[in-house]
């Protein structure tokens, strides 16, 4: 049973640029959640998608989008990268429903901006 | 995050003690409260919840209580072991919106 997998796990970027992260849910899994974790703090939910739309948004700005396929993979993408976008990315998936939904998380992106 | 609190920031014991971290939370919309496990490099793992409809849940030797009286849960580990060593968050879906706010998270140091 293939959890929830993430790429890459390490990516270097220069201010101003933009990146893409992936993810692949958990088998069975039809949500997927977004969080940025930085050094020494939990992770913050940027947003959540399920059935290909945006579904809760935290508080990040709109250089940070994404995307949810039909095979409910997602991606993140952030733009115009600025210092303080470096972080840990977290993947979660989960079932989408009435309730907290126990979520999954993969290993993360590790995202270095220099 | 704002609407949890999560103390102690570093708790260090040694071998075989017990080891209690607490969550404070601010509002009564959730009736779930789960424990996260994150060792040095890894993934956030849940490793034990509870739901509101009762007061403490045991799994070997973690254990998690509430009081949501008192609207704080607790994390308890017995006969800590090296590899319990890791940071343990609390989250907490405030506001009914089922999206968790982690805690400030607890680095747990068990000495040999």
């Amino acid at each position: 049973d293939a959890g929830v997998t993430q790429s890459p796990t390490h990516l270097i970027k220069t201010r101003g640029q933009q990146v893409t992260l992936r993810c692949s849910p958990k088998s069975g899994h039809d949500t997927v959640s977004w969080y940025q974790q930085a050094l020494g703090q939990g992770p913050q939910f940027i947003f959540q998608y399920y059935e290909e739309e945006e579904r809760q948004r935290g508080n990040f700005p709109d250089r940070f989008s994404g995307h949810q396929f039909p095979n409910y993979s997602s991606e993140l993408n952030v733009n115009a990268l600025l210092l303080g976008d470096s972080a840990l990315y977290l993947c979660a998936s989960s079932f989408w429903g009435r309730g907290y939904q126990p979520q999954h998380f993969g290993d993360g992106t590790r995202l270095s901006i220099l | 995050g704002e609407n949890v609190e999560q103390h102690p920031s570093t708790l260090s014991v040694q071998e075989g003690d017990s080891a209690v971290i607490k969550c404070t939370y601010s509002d009564s919309a959730s009736n779930y409260f789960p424990w996260y496990k994150q060792e040095l490099g890894k993934r956030p793992q849940l490793i034990i919840d509870i739901r509101s409809n009762v007061g403490e849940k045991k799994d070997q030797r973690i254990a998690v209580t509430l009081n949501k009286t008192a609207k704080h849960f607790s994390l308890h580990i017995t006969e800590t072991q090296p590899e319990d060593s890791a940071v343990y968050f609390c989250a907490y879906p405030s506001g009914g919106s089922y999206i968790p706010t982690f805690g400030r998270g607890t680095s747990l140091i068990v000495h040999p």
